[in-house]
C-alpha cells in the first residue's frame, strides 16, 4: 500500500529537548516535504526536498533541521524546540518528475507536537 | 487577499443533501488537490486536477481554468463526510519547487 508513515503520531517534550520526527514514504518519490498547521494559519510548509541530498527552506524554517539522506526518509529535526512550536505536523510526498505536486499528493497522518 | 479562498468556511447539512464546496484562485496553477481532514487529524487526497471534471464514488470534483475556480460536490452526503475540506493549488510562479498554496479549509458537518 502507498503510503507516508510519520512518528510518533504523538509527541509531548520540554522546551530545549532535542527530537526528531521522522517520516518515510514507500513510493520512491523524489519530492517531500514538512508542513505545519495551526489554528487560522492552515497549512505552511517549513522545509522541502527535491531529491536526496538536496533541501531548502520553506516559509516557516526557523528552529528547524531536515535532512535526506536516503530518498525514503525525510526526518524532521527540532534542535532546541521551543513552546512556539507547539502544532501539528505533516510530512508530505509527491513525485517531481514534471514538477512538484502535478500528481497526486500523499500526506503523513501527522504528529501532534506539544512543548511545555 | 490570499491566493487561495474557499466557501463557506463552515457548512452544516443534513444527512442525504447535496453539498458544494467552492475554491477560487489567483495565481497561475498547474494543478489542484482537493484534500480531506479526518477529526483525527490524517489528511488524505481526494482529487487532483489540472482540467474538467474528476468523479470518485459520491465526489465530484470540478475546475474552471478561465475562472480560476475549482468545486467539490458531496451527493447523498453523510454523517461520516464530516471533515475539514481543503483546497491546495500548485502554482506556476516562482520557480514553484516548492509551492502548494492551501486553503484555509471547509468545515464540514453532516447530521444524521
Amino acid at each position: 500500500e502507498a503510503q507516508v508513515t510519520q512518528n510518533p503520531r504523538y509527541l509531548i517534550t520540554v522546551t530545549g529537548k532535542k527530537l526528531t520526527v521522522t517520516c518515510s514514504q514507500n513510493m520512491n518519490h523524489e519530492y517531500m516535504s514538512w508542513y505545519r498547521q495551526d489554528p487560522g494559519l492552515g497549512l505552511r510548509q517549513i522545509y522541502y526536498s527535491m531529491n536526496v541530498e538536496v533541501t531548502d527552506k520553506g516559509d516557516v524554517p526557523e528552529g528547524y533541521k531536515v535532512s535526506r539522506k536516503e530518498k525514503r526518509n525525510f526526518p524532521l529535526i527540532l534542535e532546541s524546540p521551543s513552546p512556539n512550536q507547539t502544532s501539528l505536523y505533516f510530512c508530505a510526498s509527491s513525485r517531481s518528475g514534471q514538477g512538484a505536486f502535478n500528481t497526486e499528493a500523499f500526506f503523513g497522518q501527522g504528529t501532534r507536537l506539544t512543548v511545555v | 487577499k490570499n491566493e487561495v479562498e474557499q466557501s463557506p468556511q463552515n457548512l452544516t447539512a443534513q444527512e442525504g443533501e447535496f453539498i458544494t464546496i467552492n475554491c477560487s484562485y489567483s495565481v497561475g496553477i498547474s494543478a489542484l488537490h482537493w484534500l480531506q481532514q479526518h477529526p483525527g487529524g490524517g489528511i488524505v487526497s481526494l482529487f487532483m486536477l489540472s482540467s474538467g471534471k474528476k468523479k470518485h464514488g459520491r465526489l465530484i470534483a470540478t475546475i474552471n481554468i478561465q475562472e480560476k475556480h475549482s468545486s467539490l460536490h458531496i451527493t447523498a452526503s453523510h454523517p461520516r463526510d464530516s471533515a475539514v475540506y481543503i483546497c491546495a493549488v500548485r502554482s506556476l510562479s516562482s520557480g514553484s519547487a516548492r509551492q502548494l498554496t492551501f486553503g484555509s479549509g471547509t468545515q464540514l458537518t453532516v447530521l444524521p
